[in-house]
């Protein structure tokens, strides 16, 4: 059963602090998604990388925020340095141009900056 | 640019049907998806309809398309407890760009 994992599940950290997510996307797909769910905002896209490649980071605050695919089994979303405005559920999802326009959406980490 | 809306809310009653309701602006969508999102999990694709279907039904699920009205549906026939969550309409735009735009979610409550 391919799934897209991701870690940390949760994480608490103090304002200032940098903070690191980590994706494994589904073996095989070639698109990666991150997206930030908050109350307010609603699902908000931060970045998408197709073949690796970034593609779209228009939704990503620049200054701090950073977005990385190292290699085809992972993808990195960065935070440095972290502010309680962060705070939110960050979802990594997967996808393949071949089959389908379609995102297989992991389960999220949990951010809360204090 | 293009924009998805759904309504917030809703409440059924256990066994009833509930219909979740969805208007975009892109007339040059190519999919139109529906994705659920239990409490505490990401969200998991439900169903979804090509832009030259105007119905499809896949067991308890019947999504229809107006594409004159640029408008979406979906019905849960039956609903149960278990159907509680947040449904999110999204549509895929034509034109290669493969990033879709997704509503603020229908926050389904059935109730006894």
């Amino acid at each position: 059963d391919a799934r897209v994992t991701q870690t940390p599940r949760h994480k608490v950290t103090e304002m200032g602090q940098e903070v690191t997510m980590r994706c494994q996307p589904i073996l095989g797909h070639n698109t990666v998604f991150w997206y930030r769910q908050t109350m307010m905002q609603g699902l908000e896209l931060l970045a998408y990388f197709r073949n690796r490649a970034p593609l779209d980071d228009s939704g990503m605050p620049k200054d701090r925020f950073s977005a990385e695919m190292p290699d085809a089994t992972l993808a990195t979303l960065k935070i440095q340095p972290s502010e309680p405005r962060d705070s939110a559920v960050y979802f990594c999802a997967s996808g393949s141009l071949e089959i389908q326009e379609t995102q297989y959406f992991g389960p999220g980490t949990r951010l809360l900056v204090l | 640019g293009e924009d998805v809306e759904q309504s917030l809310f809703l409440s059924v009653r256990e066994g009833d049907s509930s219909v979740i309701n969805c208007t975009y602006t892109d007339s040059s969508s190519t999919y139109l998806y529906w994705y659920k999102q239990e409490p505490g999990a990401g969200l998991q694709l439900l169903t979804y309809i090509f832009s030259n279907m105007d119905m499809k039904q896949d067991q308890r699920l019947t999504v229809l398309l107006n594409k004159k009205d640029k408008h979406l549906s979906l019905r849960i026939a039956d609903t149960q407890t278990g159907d509680s969550a947040i449904y999110f309409c999204a549509e895929y735009p034509s034109g290669g760009s493969y990033i879709p735009t997704f509503g603020r979610g229908t926050s389904l409550i059935v109730h006894p």
